[in-house]
């Protein structure tokens, strides 16, 4: 069991820009979950995927959001024409399978970006 | 809507002593799961401990335990015999759903 991993570790980008960031979860783990955490702030929810499928999303993710999990494994977010304000740790976590509630998620190191 | 409220920005405690993080929620779940989560600096946030809703007895862990008052939507962490790994940044957070809604936070520094 390696964790979930994130790459890259940091971005830094100019306003207009758009970025990716990849999450892998822990192997076996078939719910992930992106979160996006400020500065002094506690994570805040933006997306979960059970599998391939992506169940659900929250209105922090607006359309310049974009988030994948093609094959059940590894997931990207992408976020087009970066604005200042989406400087923040993007967090990913995973959990295993399970009736869900009671399913502890495991984070990643995350990935802060920071937009010029 | 589910709210998680930690209302100690930043707490001290003393290398061995015992400190105790605030902790208060809101939710309309009848059933639920709590966590105390740490996140040190420029580290991945590890679970500390959980508390499934329905069961009387306060979780431990080791050195962590909790004191879940089910009436009054409290869910403090008690860290005993504090140690220097402890510092850190500690985070409430509520089952909801698929996600965790989690409080603002509550900084520990550990004097030696």
């Amino acid at each position: 069991d390696t964790g979930v991993s994130q790459d890259p570790r940091h971005k830094i980008t100019k306003r207009g820009q758009n970025v990716t960031f990849r999450c892998d979860p822990i192997s076996e783990h078939n719910r992930l979950y992106w979160y996006r955490q400020t500065l002094g702030q506690g994570p805040e929810f933006l997306t979960y995927f059970q599998n391939e499928a992506q169940l659900e999303k929250s209105r922090l993710l607006s359309d310049r959001f974009s988030a994948e999990r093609p094959k059940g494994s590894f997931s990207t977010l992408e976020i087009q024409r970066t604005e200042q304000g989406d400087s923040a740790m993007y967090l990913c976590a995973s959990s295993p399978p399970g009736s869900g509630v009671e399913e502890t998620q495991y984070f990643g190191p995350g990935t802060r970006l920071l937009v010029l | 809507a589910q709210t998680v409220t930690q209302s100690q920005p930043e707490m001290s405690v003393q290398e061995a002593e015992t400190v105790t993080l605030s902790c208060t929620y809101d939710t309309s779940e009848s059933d639920y799961y709590l966590f105390w989560y740490k996140q040190p600096p420029s580290r991945q946030m590890i679970l500390v401990i959980r508390q499934e809703a329905y069961k009387q007895q306060n979780a431990t862990e080791n050195r962590f335990s909790v004191n879940f008052q089910k009436a009054a939507k409290s869910f403090s962490l008690k860290i005993s015999d504090s140690q220097l790994g402890d510092a850190a940044m500690y985070f409430c957070a509520s089952r909801y759903g698929n996600k965790l809604v989690f409080g603002a936070g509550t900084i520990l520094r550990v004097k030696s």
